[in-house]
């Protein structure tokens, strides 16, 4: 199963909108709504920001939000602040009953 | 509030092997489908294993296939995960990840447990 594919890293400025690509094939993103998103800062335990394409946990600030076009799924950041800085990661659920991550993107605040 | 706390960690030769261990708190554990997520360093995530809330289902990614073996024991709330024939590409920090629904996302993290594999 190869990883999903998501730009290495963006940037943006405090504020701004960024968002982050997730791309995958038809046995994983593309056939399920079963997309999530991970924050993660450095030597830290990842946060599931995003679940189902769509959902956010409790407590998950609504400046996330999540969608999905046929193999790509994407994460959007809104009114960028200095904490999002960190590293997304997408995972999904496959056809081959396992789980795939991408392989990361580092976001910087400028 | 729901803790995960992972141990068993450590330095192993090529070949050898090692078994970590998950202790769960905070949530009803038979309950829940539980995973096990690897960061090898300055690397991403990695799904390793899942496991159902019963242990009655079992999934491995095709990296560890028929090389590890997750189990859990419901009446102590704990996950395990039996790592044989390891390889120096299997170093990586593991982590034991509650799930939200069994193999589709992880919604509590512990801190991991660091395995070394190397002569």
């Amino acid at each position: 199963q190869s990883a999903l594919t998501q730009p290495a890293s963006v940037s943006g400025s405090p504020g701004q909108s960024i968002t982050i690509s997730c791309t995958g094939t038809s046995s994983d993103v593309g056939g399920y709504n079963f997309v999530s998103w991970y924050q993660q800062h450095p030597g830290k335990a990842p946060k599931l920001m995003i679940y189902d394409v769509t959902n956010r946990p409790s407590g998950v600030s609504n400046r996330f939000s999540g969608s999905k076009s046929g193999n790509t799924a994407s994460l959007t950041i809104s009114g960028l602040q200095a904490e999002d800085e960190a590293d997304y990661y997408c995972s999904s659920y496959t056809i081959s009953s396992t789980l795939v991550f991408g392989g990361g993107t580092k976001l910087t605040v400028l | 509030e729901v803790q995960l706390l992972e141990s068993g960690g450590g330095l192993v030769q090529p070949g050898g092997s090692l078994r970590l261990s998950c202790e769960a708190s905070g949530f009803t554990f038979r309950n829940h489908g539980m995973s096990w997520v690897r960061q090898a360093p300055g690397k991403g995530l990695e799904w390793v294993s899942g496991i159902s809330g019963t242990g009655g289902s079992t999934y491995y990614a095709d990296s560890v296939k028929g090389r590890f073996t997750i189990y859990r024991d419901n009446s102590k709330n704990t996950l395990h995960l039996q790592m044989n024939s390891l390889r120096a590409e299997d170093t990586a920090v593991y982590h034991c990840a509650k799930d939200g629904r069994t193999i589709s996302y992880f919604d509590y993290w512990g801190q991991g447990t660091l395995v070394t594999v190397s002569s």
